[in-house]
């Protein structure tokens, strides 16, 4: 079974600074999937960004990009010139490629960040 | 284009009672998934489906009980509520690999149900 590990329960930073989220986990598959997904105040889980294992390329989106460091199983998000819109609970997810079930989810336990002026 | 949309947002029931919370997405995704969001836990899957009339258990599917009569709806439902299953739902979908060509296709999520059980 996969394991994802978020070790910051919290972070804070203040606005227009970065900030480095991380995520590390467990898996014996090499083919598989890592997620990023944000849980603002309203409750909403948004995808922010993707990266498949098999890429070497650290995934970007906008202000947001990635650290994936496959022989550490590591797996960082790095959000520039933080805004207070970025207030909100962070999760890593894990999917690892399977045949003929669905693409299932395993969640890291979150980190809450917060935004300030 | 609503999405992923989940029916009530907010619930309270007695132990004893039972309920059926309702998904329904309007992207024909193949697979669909239901989730719990405890405090300081992440989200666990309760079941999912990977399409109409199939089921199958997730990581903590006791105590729940699922449908897929249409591919566009997944019902989750609780027979005999316990404290125990206060907790925040979410739905969610995706394509399957067949219906896309290509792995990892992402979840969307609806907004949640808040269930409290007293």
């Amino acid at each position: 079974a996969q394991t994802v590990t978020q070790s910051q329960p919290e972070m804070s930073v203040q606005e227009a600074e970065t900030v480095t989220l991380s995520c590390t986990y467990d898996t014996s598959e090499s083919n598989y999937y890592l997620f990023w997904y944000k849980q603002p105040p309203s409750r909403q889980m948004i995808l922010v960004i993707r990266q498949e294992a098999y890429k070497q390329q650290n995934a970007t989106e906008n202000r947001f990009s990635v650290n994936f460091q496959k022989a550490a199983k590591s797996f960082s998000l790095k959000i520039s010139d933080s805004q207070l819109g970025d207030t909100a609970m962070y999760f890593c997810a894990f999917m690892k490629q399977s045949t003929g079930t669905a693409s299932k989810l395993t969640f890291g336990t979150g980190t809450r960040l917060q935004v300030t002026l | 284009n609503a999405g992923v949309t989940q029916t009530p947002k907010f619930r309270v029931l007695k132990t004893g009672q039972s309920m059926t919370l309702l998904c329904a997405q309007d992207m024909n995704h193949e697979y669909m998934y239901w989730y719990r969001q405890d405090p300081g836990m992440g989200l666990r899957l309760i079941h999912y489906s990977v399409g109409e009339g199939t089921t199958a258990k997730g990581e903590v599917p006791d105590g729940y009980n699922v449908s897929r009569l249409k591919k566009q709806n997944f019902l989750l439902g609780l027979e005999s509520a316990a404290p125990s299953q206060t907790s925040v739902y979410f739905c969610a979908s995706s394509y399957s690999l067949s219906e896309q060509g290509s792995w990892g296709q992402p979840q969307h999520f609806g907004d949640g149900t808040r269930l409290s059980i007293l």
